[in-house]
């Protein structure tokens, strides 16, 4: 079965540090992988994707992950943080069907002045 | 405007009745999801559709129903509401074109079972 781990509920950092947020999964074959993000109230916006070739891919809003096979993991990273980064983020696995798509339980990011 | 739109916006039911949440995309995708987001859980997929007249239960589909008579079309109901279902639910859509699928999302339906 598969499934998709973020080991960090919230996480807390001041503007203009960097940030990086965890992402482990689970999957026989090889996964199709996103993030996405959340603003409060509104629904989920797509960060980047992953579905093969380069393993460091980069997305909207200055984030980039990298997909490292042998740890199983895909996390997100972003050099500065800006106040309005502030939301929810979700790491989701999705298989190469297209058909279903699996979700962490997401990391809450607080940005402080 | 396009997109993927989702209604009532806000509900407030009791228990045992029947509550119907309506989602419309305009993009003629494919694949549409229901998801329910729920603290501590993220989101669990609920049904999912790949096609007009073809559905197919998710992780949590007990308690709700789904039809899609039409690819733009794809509301979830339940059908006894119970307590249990107080939680925000999203609906998706994606279009099979190969090595872009990925999920649109509308902006969620906030229910409450009273």
């Amino acid at each position: 079965a598969q499934s998709v781990t973020q080991p960090d509920i919230h996480i807390t950092v001041s503007e203009g540090a960097s940030l990086e947020l965890r992402c482990n999964y689970s999957y026989g074959a090889t996964p199709y992988l996103f993030w996405y993000v959340q603003s409060p109230g509104q629904g989920l916006q797509l960060l980047l994707k992953y579905f093969s070739g380069d393993t460091l891919v980069q997305g909207i809003k200055g984030f980039e992950a990298e997909f490292k096979r042998s740890q199983s993991s895909f996390n997100l990273r972003k050099p500065s943080v800006h106040w309005s980064d502030a939301a929810e983020y979700f790491c989701a696995v999705g298989k190469n069907t297209g058909n279903q798509f699996y979700f962490g339980t997401g990391t809450s990011l607080t940005v402080i002045p | 405007d396009a997109g993927i739109t989702q209604s009532p916006r806000y509900k407030i039911t009791e228990t045992g009745r029947q509550v119907t949440l309506m989602c419309h995309q305009t993009w003629s995708h494919s694949y549409m999801f229901w998801y329910r987001q729920d603290l501590g859980h993220g989101l669990r997929l609920i049904y999912y559709s790949a096609a007009a007249d073809i559905t197919d239960k998710g992780e949590v589909p007990d308690g709700y129903v789904v039809s899609r008579s039409k690819t733009e079309n794809f509301p979830l109901t339940l059908e006894s509401a119970t307590r249990s279902q107080t939680s925000v639910y999203f609906c998706a859509s994606s279009d099979r074109s190969y090595g872009d699928e990925k999920l649109f999302f509308g902006s969620g339906t906030q229910l409450s079972v009273l």
